[in-house]
């Protein structure tokens, strides 16, 4: 497509349910990136994957998320045992190697209750 | 702690005017920095980066200014105009291929 997106838009999940939020970059991009923006915060960063390399998982806050990308392409970010400080934005962008810049996506909105 | 600052949460600035965003930095390691623009319900919109071998990059009505020594760089908007009324976050990353690391933003509002 023409643009990042992000499914679903909106999530509202029970504490200790697991979720999935999908992310589809801009075709052709290499590199996809997951952060999230917790109210009043700016945002996060929490993975990043750049081609085949391994993935840089330094900004992830605990062993509860994940992510993955199938072939080079869709992203998942899953949360286990989601918590009530789960809840946030989270904001998927991908970009041309080399590019500097990021192209973000709408974001998925995640209310632990 | 945080490696990027916006001090300001919210800015007030007449149309027609300009509008400048400040954000400091603490890791001397930054060399590329970028101002990002965010409505409501939408994700950021990159607006203009600048790398450090440079103290200024201009775009239209947009301009970056990058000081390294005092570990600061401004956006400057002129004229203002209502529908520049967003939240501006500043980014900075090293490389320039790693993640971004964003400031908590400046909610910029435009009165007519």
């Amino acid at each position: 497509g023409a643009g990042v997106s992000q499914s679903p838009s909106n999530k509202v999940t029970e504490k200790g349910k697991d979720v999935e939020l999908r992310c589809d970059p801009i075709s052709g991009h290499t590199a996809l990136y997951w952060y999230r923006q917790s109210l009043g915060q700016g945002l996060e960063f929490l993975i990043y994957f750049q081609g085949n390399s391994a993935p840089d998982k330094s900004g992830l806050p605990s062993d509860r998320f994940s992510a993955e990308r199938t072939g080079g392409s869709v992203s998942t970010l899953t949360i286990q045992r989601t918590q009530q400080e789960d809840s946030a934005v989270y904001l998927c962008a991908s970009s041309l190697m080399g590019q500097g810049y990021h192209t973000f996506g709408s974001g998925t909105r995640l209310t632990v209750v | 702690d945080q490696q990027v600052k916006q001090n300001s949460p919210s800015l007030s600035v007449q149309e027609g005017r300009i509008s400048i965003l400040n954000c400091d930095y603490t890791n001397s390691m930054f060399d590329y920095f970028l101002w990002y623009k965010k409505y409501p319900a939408e994700g950021p919109t990159f607006l203009i980066s600048i790398s450090s071998i440079k103290d200024k990059n201009e775009d239209g009505r947009f301009t970056v200014f990058l000081n390294k020594s005092a570990k600061h760089l401004s956006l400057h908007i002129v004229p203002s105009q209502p529908g520049d009324s967003a939240v501006y976050f500043c980014a900075a990353s090293v490389g320039g291929a790693d993640g971004l690391t964003f400031g908590k933003g400046t909610h910029l509002i435009i009165q007519p």
